[in-house]
């Protein structure tokens, strides 16, 4: 059975600070592996989608790399702003089912 | 990359009464996907949904709890029967996009509240 862990569960930055956010998994037989953003009480925004034949993605400020031999992904953001504070979810899809599995989040909060 | 929207964005209900949750999407898909995200806790899959065939509900959901339909490619409706204060959560539906190991998208929820 596929298990997703986010580290750290929680963090607390100043503004403009580069941070690394990290997801690991126990099966590395996966399709493809996407980090979402989900603001509090609302649904999840869709950030960056790696395939596993790929190594990296990026979008902007982010930053998503993979290392699907090891179980492992990290999200890179760069020069954070208040206006990333969201829980960031990383989802690893497999077959079998077509179904994604979710990790435990990562609360990210960046102050002024 | 598809809207999707869901109705309604918030109930409270009284115990052992239902609610139907609707989801619309703005394109034809094939998968559509019911999710559950309990009080602090990250999502879990109840169900998939898809045109044309019964609902493939995952281990620790019943059809008789969460009666699904899927009429068309484009609309889906979740039911949380005979609820309790347990099924207090928000529940999502998302879509996903091309066929297999591609992106999934999320509508922005109903958050319910079962008192």
């Amino acid at each position: 059975k596929q298990e997703v862990t986010q580290i750290p569960a929680a963090l607390s930055v100043p503004e403009g600070e580069n941070l690394v956010l990290n997801c690991s998994f126990t099966d590395s037989a996966i399709y493809n592996l996407q980090w979402f953003r989900q603001d509090p009480g609302k649904g999840l925004t869709s950030l960056l989608l790696i395939q596993s034949s790929q190594r990296e993605q990026t979008s902007g400020r982010l930053n998503a790399s993979l290392d699907k031999s090891s179980g492992r992904s990290t999200l890179y953001i760069a020069a954070s702003q208040p206006g990333d504070s969201a829980t960031y979810l990383c989802a690893v899809y497999t077959g079998g089912g077509n179904k994604l599995t979710f990790g435990t989040g990562t609360q990210l909060k960046v102050e002024l | 990359s598809a809207v999707i929207s869901q109705k309604p964005s918030r109930d409270i209900c009284q115990r052992g009464t239902s609610l139907t949750i609707q989801c619309q999407v703005d394109s034809q898909v094939t998968m559509m996907f019911w999710y559950r995200q309990q009080p602090g806790q990250s999502l879990t899959l109840i169900a998939t949904a898809n045109q044309g065939s019964e609902a493939t509900y995952e281990s620790g959901f019943v059809i008789d709890k969460f009666p699904i339909s899927r009429p068309n490619l484009t609309f889906s409706t979740l039911t949380v029967s005979n609820m309790s204060p347990e099924d207090s959560s928000i529940y999502l539906c998302s879509v996903e996009e091309g066929w297999g190991g591609n992106e999934q998208f999320f509508g922005p929820g109903t958050r319910l509240t079962v008192l």
